[in-house]
């Protein structure tokens, strides 16, 4: 089974609108982290927002907020008022700690193209 | 406030050549990573460092080695590159203790094989 699972491989959204991407996940851990980064076509990989498996709110970074549901298993995110600059790829990630080993697994990623 | 710097940013080889990836981060981190990015694969770990003197196998680490130099920098190196090592790679750092610590990523290597 995959470990992270990203099941949009490409959206639309038209300026100003919210859009939310879909993350789902696959752990026997307790504690892990999920992440999502952002990757604009000039390649740089970019850190956007970070939610806990002990948290128990969701994250929120500026126009960014994680819809964590921990018994489904999914981190979506959730963009509001879409600007053309959001148009990127998107990756969701997760870290997990194992007796000292960790590990970080990232989805297919979503390519998100914001219309004007 | 460099971060995370790779060298080079391009680099073009024939099939049977060998070449390192050099990576350099000045944020302390005890964490340092490989990654290669293919067109609809994601990240896919080839080897990380949890910290100084320590290195692990990631997912696709064959054809590959890496050293950790010192805490600053983690190479990775093609001993004979192939056609299939076509890629970007990523280097990426993080602290290794608190999951709630994201991964900083370098501009990446766009390396092809020729």
């Amino acid at each position: 089974a995959q470990k992270i699972t990203q099941t949009q491989p490409g959206m639309f959204v038209q300026e100003k609108e919210a859009v939310t991407l879909d993350c789902t996940y696959d752990t026997s851990d307790q504690s892990y982290g999920l992440f999502w980064y952002k990757q604009p076509s000039s390649g740089e990989m970019i850190f956007l927002i970070y939610q806990g498996s002990y948290d128990e709110q969701n994250a929120t970074e500026g126009r960014y907020s994680l819809n964590f549901q921990k018994a489904r298993k999914s981190a979506n995110l959730v963009i509001s008022a879409s600007q053309l600059g959001d148009s990127a790829m998107y990756f969701c990630a997760m870290r997990e700690f194992s007796g000292g080993y960790q590990k970080v697994t990232f989805g297919t990623g979503t390519k998100l193209q914001v219309i004007p | 406030n460099a971060g995370v710097t790779q060298t080079p940013k391009f680099q073009v080889l024939k099939t049977g050549q060998s070449m390192t990836l050099q990576c350099a981060q000045d944020m302390n981190h005890n964490s340092m990573y490989w990654y290669r990015q293919d067109p609809g694969m994601g990240l896919r770990l080839i080897y990380y460092s949890a910290s100084e003197g320590t290195t692990d196998k990631g997912e696709v680490p064959n054809g590959y080695n890496v050293s950790r130099l010192n805490k600053r920098e983690f190479s990775l190196r093609l001993e004979s590159a192939a056609p299939s090592q076509t890629s970007v790679y990523f280097c990426a750092s993080s602290e290794f203790r608190g999951a709630n610590q994201p991964q900083h990523f370098g501009d990446g290597t766009r390396l092809s094989i020729l």
